[in-house]
């Protein structure tokens, strides 16, 4: 099972958006409505933002959307604030009970 | 609230196992799935497998199967992964996380992570 792919960064000034991409297959991002998002500041542990493609846990900001076409999804950020900058993985479904992560993206607010 | 604290940080030799324990508390164990995640330094998260604790069943990824062991202990309520022939790649910080409840295609809550170094 290969790493999802995600691109190593992505920037935006503050109050901007910004999207951040997760490719994969038929096998997996394609297949299924599986796909869910993490933010991980350093020295963290992974924080869930974003389930089944677009759904939102409780107290994460709605500023956080997600959304997927064919065999990639999407998070966007918008309005950018300080503290969204951190480490962005995606995560998808990859049938008989397996899952595969993104490759990362880092998130920089200039 | 959901917690999920894993044991200490372990150094280990290669060739080596080592076994990780993640006490939950909070939620009935039982009810939902434990997935298991590493992260080697400054590298990415890669996903292990996943443990039922209600009846024990296991899934794990290609890559480790013949050398991961995820077990339960329900009367504690702890989830433990075991890594057995440790080389030098196996350094890393292995999280627990609990699975979303019903469809346990996504981790709502993790623990702290665990780091394990492997150095002869």
């Amino acid at each position: 099972q290969s790493a999802l792919t995600q691109p190593p960064s992505a920037s935006g000034s503050p109050g901007q958006s910004v999207t951040i991409s997760c490719t994969g297959t038929s096998s997996d991002v394609g297949a299924y409505k599986y796909v869910s998002w993490y933010q991980q500041h350093p020295g963290k542990a992974p924080k869930l933002m974003i389930y089944e493609v677009s759904e939102r846990p409780s107290g994460v900001p709605d500023r956080f959307s997600g959304s997927k076409s064919g065999n990639t999804a999407s998070l966007t950020v918008s309005g950018l604030q300080a503290e969204d900058e951190a480490d962005y993985y995606c995560s998808s479904y990859a049938g008989s009970n397996n899952y595969v992560f993104g490759t990362g993206t880092k998130v920089t607010v200039l | 609230q959901v917690q999920l604290v894993q044991s200490g940080a372990e150094v280990k030799k290669p060739g080596a196992s080592v076994k990780v324990s993640c006490k939950a508390s909070g939620y009935t164990f039982t009810n939902y799935h434990m997935h298991w995640v590493r992260q080697a330094p400054g590298q990415g998260l890669e996903w292990m497998g996943i443990i039922n604790p209600s009846g024990g069943s296991t899934t794990y990824t290609k890559k480790f199967q013949g050398r991961v062991t995820m077990t339960r202990d329900t009367s504690t309520r702890t989830a433990y992964m075991e890594l057995s022939s440790l080389r030098s790649e196996d350094t890393a910080v292995y999280y627990c996380a609990r699975a979303g409840y019903g469809a346990k295609h996504y981790c709502d809550y993790w623990g702290q992570g665990t780091l394990v170094t492997v150095s002869s």
